[in-house]
């Protein structure tokens, strides 16, 4: 019953934006859309999360459709170092449990 | 400062044999989380300690997995009669409290079961 939907991989030149998508159409009005990302041999790292606004940190923009059923995750400037898989998660904020699908795989090209 | 670590970093191990992983979360953090990777698969759910108790366990696929944090600091998650299937990598994760959404993870250990 997976919440989420991602394309298995994608691609993008080192010092270009990666546009990662999600789709979660069934997401529900307390649901938050949480981004993680895993780098090989190591465990998940968070990167941001939303309800409805887009969100913006020191990492990544995260863009939420008005109507909430998709969200595409930003990274402005890929390096070499974003390489990675990334995880769109569905859940309640608080009293939930992550539950991560397969992800996508992002290559950074040099 | 340290993160979460986890020791060992490999253990292999053979079928029918006990183990037991070691999990030390960062410094003033309540909630506990193990989960288990294998290969090309998401982490997958086990166990959540908020605080010495357990408060979710519907991840543990059998009666073989037992989860232990005694003083609410460092967990242990314990695997009896392995089996080849157990062989994945299994990560522990903290965050401040329960509701906190931000997870903090370790690297994992690798575990084969031969």
């Amino acid at each position: 019953d997976a919440k989420t939907t991602q394309p298995p991989s994608m691609d993008c030149a080192e010092g270009r934006a990666a546009n990662l998508p999600c789709n979660h159409s069934t997401i529900s009005g307390n649901e938050y859309v949480y981004w993680y990302r895993q780098i090989h041999s190591q465990g998940p790292q968070y990167i941001i999360h939303g309800l409805k606004n887009n969100e913006t940190n020191e990492m990544a923009s995260l863009i939420i459709t008005e109507d909430r059923k998709s969200s595409t995750l930003i990274l402005p400037h890929a390096t070499l170092r974003d390489t990675a898989v990334y995880y769109c998660i569905v859940m309640k904020s608080s009293g939930d449990k992550l539950t991560f699908g397969t992800g996508t795989r992002l290559a950074v090209r040099p | 400062g340290a993160g979460v670590s986890q020791t060992p970093s490999n253990k292999v191990t053979e079928k029918g044999k006990y183990v037991e992983l070691r999990c030390d979360p960062i410094s003033g953090h309540t909630a506990l989380y193990w989960y288990r990777q294998s290969l090309g698969q998401g982490p997958e759910f086990l166990i959540y300690f908020q605080g010495t108790g357990a408060a979710d366990d519907s991840g543990l696929p059998n009666d073989r997995f037992f989860a232990v944090r005694p003083e609410g600091s460092v967990s242990t998650l314990k695997i009896q009669r392995t089996e080849r299937g157990d062989s994945a990598v299994y990560l522990c994760a903290s965050s401040l409290s329960r509701l906190n959404e931000k997870l903090f993870f370790g690297s994992g250990t690798q575990l084969s079961v031969l």
